[in-house]
């Protein structure tokens, strides 16, 4: 079974400061994807960033960042120059993939606040 | 415009009464998915389908059911063995595969209350 743990239930950050948000995950499949979302008081789920499990480079968007080590199985993301809309909940998520296994399971969620 | 619909978005149950949620899709997707939504708890998976006619139980399907007849629809009841549903349900949809975009698309939600 997959698990996704987010050891940092909240964290705050001042204004333009860079923050790091933590994420393990626990699978014995070799191809799969991890995605970062962002739920904001809306509760919109909106994906911030993408990674495959098979490519080494980490990806970026923007001001946002991951640091995707498959062998440790950690994926964290880092938001860089944080802005006031930043502030939301942060679900880290693991995607299997592959005909008859597609699972989406995700992390209990960090709460992010982003001070003025 | 594509994208996935959940209705109502508020819905209030009284004990012992099975209350159905909707979700339709129009992104073509195959992979639909359940999740409850409760403080401090993430996203749990309550069920998930990859074809129509198919689904598996996720990590708490106790109480759920779900059909899929069409491939744009994933209906979810909320049976009155589910002893505490009161919770914020969401849907979502991904296309199966590899692929750059692959992505879950999710609805906006439906707040269920127990009265």
């Amino acid at each position: 079974a997959q698990t996704v743990t987010q050891s940092q239930p909240e964290m705050s950050v001042q204004e333009a400061e860079t923050v790091t948000l933590s994420c393990t995950y626990d699978t014995s499949e070799n191809n799969y994807y991890l995605f970062w979302y962002k739920q904001p008081p809306s509760r919109q789920m909106i994906l911030v960033i993408r990674q495959e499990a098979y490519k080494q480079q980490n990806a970026t968007e923007n001001r946002f960042s991951v640091n995707f080590q498959k062998a440790a199985k950690s994926f964290s993301l880092k938001i860089s120059d944080s802005q006031l809309g930043d502030t939301a909940m942060y679900f880290c998520a693991f995607m299997t993939i592959g005909f008859g296994n597609e699972k989406l399971t995700f992390g209990t969620g960090t709460r992010l606040t982003i001070i003025p | 415009d594509g994208g996935i619909t959940q209705s109502p978005k508020y819905l209030f149950r009284k004990e012992g009464q099975n209350v159905t949620l909707s979700c339709e899709q129009n992104l073509n997707h195959d992979a639909m998915y359940w999740y409850r939504q409760d403080p401090g708890q993430g996203l749990r998976l309550i069920y998930y389908s990859q074809i129509v006619n198919d689904f598996q139980k996720g990590d708490i399907a106790e109480g759920y059911s779900v059909s899929r007849e069409k491939k744009e629809s994933f209906p979810l009841t909320v049976t009155s063995a589910q002893k505490n549903p009161t919770a914020f349900y969401l849907c979502a949809s991904s296309p199966f595969g590899t692929g750059a975009n692959t992505e879950a698309f999710f609805g906006q939600g439906t707040r269920l209350t127990v009265v």
